[in-house]
């Protein structure tokens, strides 16, 4: 069901500075797993995903770790930029299926 | 790369009265699709699973008399609210996976049901 009156965890960095954002999953039958950035107002934008048959991948400026046996998820992003401030979601998906997304994280940077 | 379209953007209606909400995948086929609802400062909650040519398949809680979902081609969903209410108000977001298998998203949908 949905959660009511939650705020969203907000991390807030230095420009230039490294960020990471951590996320939880439950679902040990997913295979796949996306970070999403969303700004105000907008739909989700892909940053990066990962299949479960690998534990890191790199973009630009970022990178997603995975770990398995503990369930978690977490999104580096490299020399933090302004443009970067949104609210960041990881999500995972079981074989296919439709997303299930996390709880979310507000990134506020700062200069 | 691919883009869903999702229209209109912000839509008010008075309660009582029913909303259409369009998702199109402009350049790619998509036999499925999925709506979202957003609520403020909250995650993205799955509604349905919309199937082309066939039902929707929706998540439970969510009523299907209230929001009607129709698949009728691959490059079409629509999502009708009916008889909205005030706590229908939200953000509708729908999604579809385009050939590189990436969950692609639409803009989303502001409602505001007065």
């Amino acid at each position: 069901g949905e959660s009511v009156g939650l705020h969203l965890p907000t991390l807030s960095v230095q420009e230039g500075d490294n960020s990471i954002i951590n996320c939880a999953y439950s679902n040990s039958a997913s295979d796949y797993f996306i970070w999403y950035k969303q700004e105000s107002g907008k739909g989700p934008q892909f940053i990066i995903d990962i299949r479960s048959n690998m534990d890191k991948r790199q973009g630009q400026r970022v990178t997603v770790l995975l770990n398995k046996t503990v369930k978690h998820l977490s999104l580096q992003i490299a020399a933090t930029q302004p443009g970067d401030s949104a609210v960041y979601f990881c999500a995972e998906s079981p074989s296919g299926y439709a997303l299930n997304f996390g709880k979310g994280t507000s990134l506020l940077v700062t200069p | 790369g691919a883009v869903v379209s999702q229209h209109p953007s912000w839509v008010i209606c008075k309660s009582g009265t029913s909303v259409k909400i369009e998702c199109r995948s402009l350049d790619f086929q998509a036999t499925t699709m999925f709506w979202y609802r957003q609520f403020p400062k909250q995650s993205l909650m799955l509604m349905a699973t919309s199937n082309e040519g066939s039902k929707a398949t929706y998540e439970q809680g969510v009523e299907k008399d209230k929001f009607l979902i129709n698949h009728a081609s691959l490059t079409l969903s629509t999502l009708t609210v009916t008889s909205a209410h005030p706590e229908d108000s939200s953000f509708y977001i729908c999604s579809a996976r385009d050939p590189g298998r990436r969950y692609t998203f639409g803009s989303g949908t502001r409602l505001t049901v007065v």
